[in-house]
């Protein structure tokens, strides 16, 4: 069935530090793929997102690549804040079931001064 | 932000109790979807709506109803809430299913079954 598969957390990274999570996917279809943030206490906001492979998203100075080749959808970001600590979910949507999200594990993100 | 909005945002009951979880929206989105989160687990989808009365099952259904009278109410139903149910709830929105169109969410709502 269809998957997403992100790196475990938690990561823990010093303030201007380059931030990569890895996020790998499976899919019959041809997915769109997502990047949500979730900060403490809320509700998930979209990131990013990408509808076909070689699509680039970006987002606050975060990106992700589509890669069909590799299956992946990298999220990086150059020089993290620690107003970027959070969750971080990766999500594939395809056109069926009512066009459903299915979600990574989710990456926790902690980012110290 | 989207307009949407959970009741209750916090609730503890016990088990065996029916509980009714409320996600309204004022964007007239068609789909609306309920999900849960757990730990390692991400989110996954329990019942989703792509219309006024229609309704279909996702993943970890079981235990679940849903119904939707109106557009812009989606309700969650826990027939009997056991220890298995306690969890944080989401709603989410999106006016396509298409693949490329992305989901709103709500607040969450944390659940607490004792």
């Amino acid at each position: 069935g269809d998957s997403v598969t992100q790196m475990e957390g938690p990561v823990t990274l010093s303030e201007e530090a380059f931030l990569t999570i890895n996020c790998t996917y499976t899919a019959t279809g041809y997915p769109s793929l997502f990047w949500y943030v979730q900060y403490p206490g809320e509700g998930l906001q979209l990131l990013l997102k990408a509808t076909k492979a070689d699509d680039k998203g970006s987002n606050k100075g975060f990106e992700a690549t589509y890669r069909k080749e590799t299956t992946s959808f990298h999220l990086e970001k150059g020089s993290v804040q620690v107003s970027d600590s959070a969750v971080y979910f990766c999500a594939l949507r395809i056109y069926n079931q009512g066009g459903k999200l299915i979600f990574g594990q989710g990456t926790e993100l902690s980012v110290k001064p | 932000d989207a307009g949407i909005t959970q009741s209750p945002r916090h609730k503890v009951t016990e088990t065996g109790t029916p509980v009714t979880l409320r996600c309204h929206q004022t964007e007239n989105h068609r789909y609306m979807y309920w999900y849960r989160q757990d730990p390692g687990h991400g989110l996954r989808l329990i019942h989703y709506s792509y219309g006024v009365k229609d309704t279909d099952k996702g993943e970890v259904s079981d235990g679940y109803s849903v119904s939707r009278s109106k557009t812009e109410d989606f309700l969650l139903t826990l027939e009997s809430a056991t220890s298995s149910q306690t969890s944080v709830y989401f709603c989410a929105i999106s006016e396509s299913e298409v693949a490329g169109h992305e989901q709103y969410f709500g607040p969450g709502t944390r659940l607490t079954v004792t």
